[in-house]
């Protein structure tokens, strides 16, 4: 089984300073991690990927993420927030190799002017 | 870029009928699945589909739900009788081999 825990609903942060989306997964076998962005009335898309390669992983738009086996958490950071940023953030876990995706219930990331 | 593409993008129909939502996968890519999002819920797995036919479904996935991919480039999901309840931001996705999926802009559907 695997299952995914986004620890906050929303967050808000001032344009320029960094931002930390937190997510602690659960999975019983090497898990794949992802971060999906869905703008409003927009898709979700991809925004990084950790399949058991490199442990941080860079995304786009200057977002990365750092996989920590010994805490069980994928979070994702920017050093600094734009406006374009706001939107909401799903943390999504699979089992490698499993294609059915298991998403946590999503960041409301708000950027204040 | 390559992209998946969802028609339509909202439909409002009525309780009891059948419902056809479409998808155009990523050209080269081979696993095909159906997610859906109830408003203000979370995103869940409904099916995924490889080599022609349903490789993995949810308890979701009743008898109301099938999907088809009829010509090579298209990839349906048709809801037989419509509930109140199947009201939801559906999305189509795709990928080349299982690790990384690529969704469309979805689907909503109302049903009133």
């Amino acid at each position: 089984a695997q299952s995914v825990t986004q620890l906050d609903s929303h967050v808000s942060v001032s344009e320029g300073t960094p931002v930390l989306l937190r997510c602690n997964y659960s999975s019983s076998y090497s898990p794949s991690l992802f971060w999906y962005v869905q703008h409003p009335n927009k898709g979700l898309q991809l925004l990084l990927k950790y399949t058991s390669a490199a442990t941080l992983v860079k995304g786009i738009n200057g977002f990365e993420a750092e996989f920590k086996k010994s805490e069980t958490s994928f979070h994702l950071t920017k050093p600094s927030a734009h406006m374009s940023d706001a939107a909401e953030y799903f943390c999504v876990v699979s089992n490698f190799g499993n294609e059915k995706l298991t998403f946590g219930t999503g960041t409301r990331l708000t950027i204040i002017p | 870029e390559p992209e998946v593409t969802q028609t339509p993008s909202h439909q409002v129909t009525q309780m009891g009928q059948e419902v056809i939502l479409r998808c155009v996968p990523i050209s080269n890519h081979l696993y095909f699945y159906w997610y859906r999002q109830i408003l203000g819920q979370k995103v869940e797995f409904l099916v995924s589909f490889y080599n022609n036919e349903i490789s993995e479904k949810s308890e979701i996935f009743d008898d109301q739900f099938s999907v088809e991919r009829p010509d090579g480039s298209n990839f349906t999901l048709k809801i037989r009788s419509t509930k109140l309840e199947d009201s939801a931001m559906y999305f189509c996705a795709s990928s080349e081999v299982s690790d990384t999926i690529y969704f469309g802009e979805g689907s909503w559907l109302t049903v009133v």
